[in-house]
């Protein structure tokens, strides 16, 4: 979706390094989600916001932090990666009031070895 | 504790047929509920929706049921189509509002030629 953009799209870091994923929308929603994606999971929520500078945690946020400086942008960083972060990551958009729920980006599959 | 339960890993059916995903819920104040329709390497995109002040809609060929008093409720795809082929996601919502989402495991749909 031209609306949300993901960068970058695949990633191979070595475990113990940092690591940012970022998420750009041109849509200026209020909202901002990242998700995690793993077999036998679904859809987890790490972390998200509801305007500038105001985020909060979701179900699995050890591990990760993020930052939301402008509308456009969410970033998620993992501060020393570890395998069990090998995961597809979603980033999501939304206004409170639209019927159709989130708009996800195209995801970033991580690979932490 | 999981919130919403798709109890169908996956799900067969013939082309033309009919596919019915299954989705309960344990939390009384989602009153919002939506599906996701997710393909390999792309992001969830919405499907259908339906608030907790009716007990179906309609869109197309996707049909979705709400059973409050049961907390369950259900995707009807009719005929079912090989490009249907993909990964189901059920999400619910308290509050009329669906800046935050709760989302099952998801469900493959494999609808065979």
């Amino acid at each position: 979706d031209a609306g949300i953009t993901q960068s970058p799209r695949h990633k191979v870091t070595e475990t113990g390094t940092p690591v940012t994923l970022r998420c750009h929308q041109t849509e200026n929603h209020r909202y901002m989600y990242w998700y995690r994606q793993d077999p036998g999971h679904g859809l987890r929520l790490i972390h998200y916001s509801y305007g500038v500078k105001d985020t909060d945690k979701g179900e699995v946020s050890d591990g990760y932090s993020v930052s939301r400086s402008k509308t456009e942008d969410f970033l998620l960083t993992l501060e020393s990666a570890t395998s069990s972060q090998t995961s597809v990551y979603f980033c999501a958009i939304s206004e409170s009031t639209d019927v159709y729920g989130y708009t996800f980006g195209s995801g970033t599959r991580l690979t932490v070895v | 504790d999981q919130q919403v339960k798709q109890n169908s890993p996956s799900l067969s059916v013939q082309e033309g047929r009919i596919s019915i995903l299954n989705c309960d819920y344990t939390n009384s104040m989602f009153d919002y509920f939506l599906w996701y329709k997710k393909y390999p390497a792309e992001g969830p995109t919405f499907l259908i929706s339906i608030s907790s002040i009716k007990d179906k809609n309609e869109d197309g060929r996707f049909t979705v049921f709400l059973n409050k008093s049961a907390k369950h409720l259900s995707l009807h795809i009719v005929p079912s189509q090989p490009g249907d082929s993909a990964v189901y996601f059920c999400a619910a919502s308290s509050g009329g509002s669906n800046y935050k989402l709760t989302f099952g495991k998801g469900t493959l749909l494999t609808v065979n030629p």
